[in-house]
């Protein structure tokens, strides 16, 4: 059974640094499919946001510039996010999940940017 | 980047009648298409996948159909769990993968 579980701080401080951790369990990132992030502002639609390859192959949602990194650990099967310079508008449910149709999705966690 | 819209925005109607959504792209996604049901409070859970294929487990109620430009998400008989919102995805042209809007199908 494949799973995926969102962690990290679920409040942050305007201009600072999202962090979130994806740690996916019944299977193996190494074993192929890209794994991404997805979010959804409170009452509106999705937005992808970017996915990488266990190869370190990433890709990103040129929308939100350069303030994605996304990385991924393969010794912790483990994808991670990282969105800086953060405002009140990147208020999100953050998802991750597997592949470019997703089929697996984590629980999602609210991420709150304020002061 | 690739615009899906889908409509309506709303679709109103009792369990046991048909459900018809829409997405159009606005460009051509080939097949490549999937569509999503979200309930409150939960992830997305993927249906259907280029553009007319049953995920695992999806009932067979759900069936999708369309390529190029217009996709058609139907639901043949809706049960009191497919009240919903519903999103087309496309991966034909990513990245980056791209969303519609949503339909959220409600009880009438």
């Amino acid at each position: 059974q494949v799973q995926l579980q969102e962690s990290g701080p679920g409040l942050v401080k305007p201009s600072e640094t999202l962090s979130l951790t994806c740690t996916v369990s019944g299977y193996s990132i190494s074993s192929g499919y890209y794994w991404g992030w997805i979010r959804q502002p409170p009452g509106k639609g999705l937005e992808w946001i970017g996915s990488i390859y266990h190869s370190g192959n990433s890709y990103h949602n040129s929308s939100l510039k350069s303030r994605v990194t996304i990385s991924v650990d393969t010794s912790k099967n483990q994808v991670s996010l990282k969105l800086g310079s953060v405002t009140a508008a990147d208020t999100a449910v953050y998802y991750c999940a597997r592949g470019d149709y997703p089929d697996y999705w984590g629980q999602g966690t609210l991420v709150t940017v304020s002061s | 980047d690739i615009v899906l819209t889908q409509s309506p925005a709303t679709l109103s109607l009792s369990p046991g009648e048909r459900a018809t959504l829409s997405c159009r792209a606005s460009q051509s996604v080939s097949s490549n298409l999937a569509w999503y049901q979200q309930k409150p409070g939960q992830a997305p859970r993927l249906l259907i996948y280029d553009a007319s294929n049953r995920a695992t487990g999806i009932p067979a109620r759900f069936s999708g159909s369309g390529s190029g430009t217009d996709f058609t998400l139907t639901i043949s008989s809706l049960e009191p769990e497919d009240f919903a919102v519903y999103y087309c995805q496309q991966r034909n042209n990513w990245p980056p993968l791209t969303f519609g809007g949503g339909t959220k199908v409600e009880i009438k």
